[in-house]
This record gives structure tokens, sequence and C-alpha cells, in this order.
């Protein structure tokens, strides 16, 4: 079965720490992807990656960076916290080829709290 | 520019009865895709479906139906005989042209609660 895992549920950290958020995914997916999710908001692309050290900016980059070094692991990096970046945090995985765009699975998120 | 819209916030239903969530999307594009997520409590979002632009036949899955019509640009999702365990937030995503993932765009999704 697809398994995206997101190494935290629940994260509380301070403004002007460097945070790190990272997703495992098991499927071999090519496609890896950061979203946040805020209330009336809906899901907003941060960034995406189509291959290992590639990646591609979303509607919302600024303040964020991502890493993604291996096939399965994508890292996402608030390089200084701050409090409009208290959100929750998705990760998502896709496969490419085949007709279509093909669904993303996702991860459980990461509530992330910056005090 | 693409756009999806869910004018429904929240839903609040009794059990057994049957609910409609509302999508309405924008697009130029004349080959796109329309998706369905489901997000319980847990947080994970559950893909349900996928249509493409050509294929404007409804589609039914157990007590899932989904009316696409491209007329009005709407693909709406309805649950009939609604349960506890349908109670989650769900989004309506439309993505673009073939294989081009990182334009998905979803809307802001309607809660849905379904009372015992």
């Amino acid at each position: 079965d697809v398994k995206v895992t997101q190494s935290s549920r629940y994260l509380v950290k301070r403004t002007g720490e460097k945070v790190f958020l990272e997703c495992v995914q098991d499927m071999d997916h090519e496609n890896m992807f950061w979203y946040r999710q805020d209330p009336g908001l809906g899901l907003r692309l941060i960034y995406f990656s189509y291959d290992v050290k590639m990646k591609e900016k979303g509607d919302i980059p600024e303040g964020y960076s991502v890493s993604r070094e291996k096939k399965e692991r994508f890292s996402l990096i608030l390089e200084s916290a701050s409090t409009n970046q208290t959100s929750m945090y998705l990760c998502a995985s896709s496969p490419i080829g085949g007709w279509g765009n093909q669904p993303q699975h996702f991860g459980d998120g990461t509530r992330l709290s910056i005090l | 520019a693409q756009k999806v819209t869910q004018a429904q916030t929240e839903i609040s239903v009794v059990e057994k009865e049957d609910v409609t969530l509302d999508c309405v999307y924008e697009t130029r594009d004349t080959t796109y895709y329309l998706f369905w997520y489901k997000q319980p409590p847990s947080g994970e979002l559950v893909f349900l479906i996928r249509r493409n632009s050509f294929d404007e036949q409804n589609e039914i899955s157990g007590r899932y139906s989904w009316n696409f019509q491209k007329s009005t640009s709407s693909f709406n999702f309805t649950i009939t005989a609604s349960q506890v365990v349908d109670s989650a937030v769900y989004f309506c995503a439309l993505s673009g042209a073939l294989g081009d993932n990182n334009d998905m765009r979803f809307g802001a999704g309607t809660r849905l609660t379904v009372k015992p």
C-alpha cells in the first residue's frame, strides 16, 4: 500500500529558528510536493520536485526552501521561522507517466506552531 | 488562471440524509483533470476520484456519486444515505495539461459533519 510518512505530527518552534520538515515515500514516485493548508484557503503549493536534486517553486515559496537528495525523501526548510508560518504542512507524492495527471498521495500532515 | 470554488464552507446533516458538495472550476485548458479528496480528522488526504475533461459520464461508487457538467463548469459530489464516518473536509481540485502536476489547484474545502 502507498505510504507517505511525515516525520512529526506536531511541532512547536520559536521565531527565527531554522526548521526542517521531513517527508519519505515508499512508492518510488518521481514527483513530491509540499503544501500548506490554512482555513479558508485550501491547500497551497510551496515547492514541487520531479526528480532528485530538481525543484520548482509553487505559489508561495517565500521563506521556504527544499532539498531532495534521494528519490524517496523531500525536506521542507523554514530558513528563519516566523509566526505567519504557523500552519498545517502536507507532503504528497505521485508517479509520472501514463495518460494524464496521476492522483497525489498525502502524508498525515505536520501541524507546526511558531511562537 | 485556474481556480476552484467550493462555496459551501460547512455542511451539517443528520445520518441517512443525502448531501451534495458543490465544486465549480475555471480553466482555459481544453484538457484538464478534476479530483476529489477526503480529509478525515486524522489529517491525511485520501484520493476519491479523478475525471478528465473528455469524460462527462457520471460516476457512482457505492454511496458516492459525481456529476460532471462542462456546461456549468461543475463537478459536484453527492453522498447518499450519509454516515457518521463521512464526516471530514472534502476538497475538490483541478489540474491542467498532461503530466504537469505542479499546477494542481485546490478549493478551500467543505467541512461535512454527519450527526447520528
